[in-house]
C-alpha cells in the first residue's frame, strides 16, 4: 500500500526552524516528483514547494522563498521542508503529496501541524 | 500569479441530484504541449485531500464515474452526475501550469 507519512510538526516561538519530513512507503520515491501543500486553520489550500526527481529542480511559493529549503533522500524514501524565519502566518497543517503528472498529487499524508506562536 | 475563483462557495444537494462546480482561472492553462494541467480535489472531513480529477477530465484511480470535469482555457467544471453522501466536502480546483501552482478557494457540498 502507498502511504506518505509526515513528522516534525510542533509549537514554534516566531522567528524559529523547524524541519518536517515525509517518509514515502509502497512506490518507487526516486520515480515522482514531489510537493508540500500546507492549510491555515479553516482555510484553504496553499502550495508550498515541491522538487524534482532527483532534486535538481527545486521551486517555492514567494511566501516561503528564501526561509523554506525542500530536499529529498531518495535512499531512505523521505522528503523534508526546513523551515527558517517562521511566521506566524506560517501556521497551518503541512502536507507532502506524491505528483501523479504535472502536479496532480494523487497519494497525500496525513499532516502535520505547524503552530508558529510566542 | 494564475488566480483560481470557484463557484459557488458551498452547494447543498439532494442525494440522487446533479451538482456542477466552476472553476475560472485568470490565464489560460494549456501548456506548450497542448496540455491543460486543471485538477480537481475533494476534502472530506477531517481528512487529507483526495485527488479525484487531473488534466481536466482524467478520473484518478478507484474515482467513481459519477464524477467528470471538463473545459477548456481558463473556464472549467466538475460534475457530479448523482451526488451520494460520502461526497460531501470542500472541492478544490488547481492549476498546474504556471509558477507559482495555485488553488482555488473551495466549494463546500452538503447533502440536504
Amino acid at each position: 500500500e502507498m502511504q506518505l507519512v509526515e513528522s516534525g510538526g510542533a509549537l514554534v516561538q516566531p522567528g524559529g526552524s523547524l524541519r518536517l519530513s515525509c517518509a514515502a512507503s509502497g512506490f518507487t520515491f526516486s520515480n515522482y516528483w514531489m510537493s508540500w501543500v500546507r492549510q491555515a486553520p479553516g482555510k484553504g489550500l496553499e502550495w508550498v514547494s515541491h522538487m524534482d526527481l532527483d532534486g535538481s529542480v527545486t521551486r517555492y511559493a514567494d511566501s516561503v522563498k528564501g526561509r523554506f529549503t525542500i530536499s529529498r533522500d531518495n535512499a531512505k524514501n523521505t522528503l523534508d521542508l526546513q523551515m527558517s524565519s517562521l511566521r506566524v502566518e506560517d501556521t497551518a497543517v503541512y502536507y507532502c503529496g506524491k505528483d501523479l503528472t504535472w502536479n496532480a498529487l494523487n497519494l497525500w499524508g496525513q499532516g502535520t501541524m505547524v503552530t508558529v506562536s510566542s | 500569479d494564475t488566480v483560481m475563483t470557484q463557484s459557488p462557495l458551498s452547494l447543498s444537494v439532494t442525494p440522487g441530484q446533479p451538482a456542477s462546480i466552476s472553476c475560472k482561472s485568470s490565464q489560460s492553462l494549456q501548456d506548450s504541449d497542448g496540455k491543460t494541467h486543471l485538477h480537481w480535489y475533494l476534502q472530506k472531513p477531517g481528512q487529507s485531500p483526495q485527488l479525484l480529477i487531473y488534466d481536466v477530465s482524467s478520473r484518478s484511480s478507484g474515482v467513481p464515474d459519477r464524477f467528470s470535469g471538463s473545459g477548456s482555457g481558463t473556464d472549467f467544471t466538475l460534475k457530479i452526475s448523482r451526488v451520494e453522501a460520502e461526497d460531501v466536502g470542500i472541492y478544490y480546483c488547481m492549476q498546474g501550469t504556471h509558477l507559482p501552482l495555485s488553488f482555488g478557494g473551495g466549494t463546500k457540498v452538503e447533502i440536504k
